[in-house]
């Protein structure tokens, strides 16, 4: 099937800091991703809709200034978190659209201190 | 907004067939999935269901959808240990191709 990575799996960082999260299509090109966001025992929350070539669609409630999303390539889309405070600590994953079905990548956990 | 419900807990003996139920709002839903995640991974696609299907059977399991009462299950057959994960029901409504998660149920495969 398809596979989706995302770079890093795990980040720890400083409040203050600004840490960038790649979501790559491995074998299938992706026009439109997803970035989704999963507090503990919780479901996910579709942050942004990624278009390639095009500004990122937030959902309501999303800060788009704090969670830059760039859809650079149909391979790759990257989400940006800055200046990142311990409430942005969570477990972000990201899905790119194949056919008709989504493919979520393996997510990245982000802690900050 | 559109509303996806699980029910948060399953557990089941080893061997046994586990079902898995999930409703929702939309009625102009166009595909249904089921993901499973495993402690600190991402979501797998195990399967999905097309909205004019009323089951879909894909070796050990069994999806049925019922669209009158918007009523979605996953049953699967000789549950084992490493079936143990959180489940997640989405549905894609018809105006585009974002999915609308359900609460999750866990499974636990007890010996």
């Amino acid at each position: 099937g398809a596979v989706v990575s995302q770079h890093p799996s795990w980040v720890i960082c400083k409040s203050g800091t600004s840490v960038k999260i790649e979501c790559r299509s491995l074998d299938f090109q992706a026009t439109t991703m997803f970035w989704y966001r999963q507090f503990p025992k919780q479901s996910l929350m579709l942050m942004a809709t990624s278009n390639e070539g095009s500004k990122a669609t937030y959902e309501q409630g999303v800060e788009k200034d704090k969670f830059l999303i760039n859809h650079a390539s149909l391979t790759l889309s990257t989400l940006t978190v800055t200046s990142a405070h311990p409430e942005d600590s969570s477990f972000y994953i990201c899905s790119a659209i194949g056919g008709d079905t989504q493919y979520f990548g393996p997510g990245t956990r982000l802690t900050v201190l | 907004g559109e509303d996806v419900e699980q029910s948060l807990f399953l557990s089941v003996r080893e061997g046994d067939s586990s079902v898995i139920n999930c409703t929702y709002t939309d009625s102009s839903s166009t595909y249904l999935y089921w993901y499973k995640q495993e402690p600190g991974a991402g979501l797998q696609l195990l399967t999905y269901i097309f909205s004019n299907m009323d089951m879909k059977q894909d070796q050990r399991l069994t999806v049925l959808l019922n669209k009158k009462d918007k009523h979605l299950s996953l049953r699967i057959a000789d549950t084992q240990t490493g079936d143990s994960a959180i489940y997640f029901c989405a549905e894609k409504g018809g105006g585009g191709n974002k999915l609308t998660f359900g609460t999750g149920t866990q499974l636990k495969v007890e010996l």
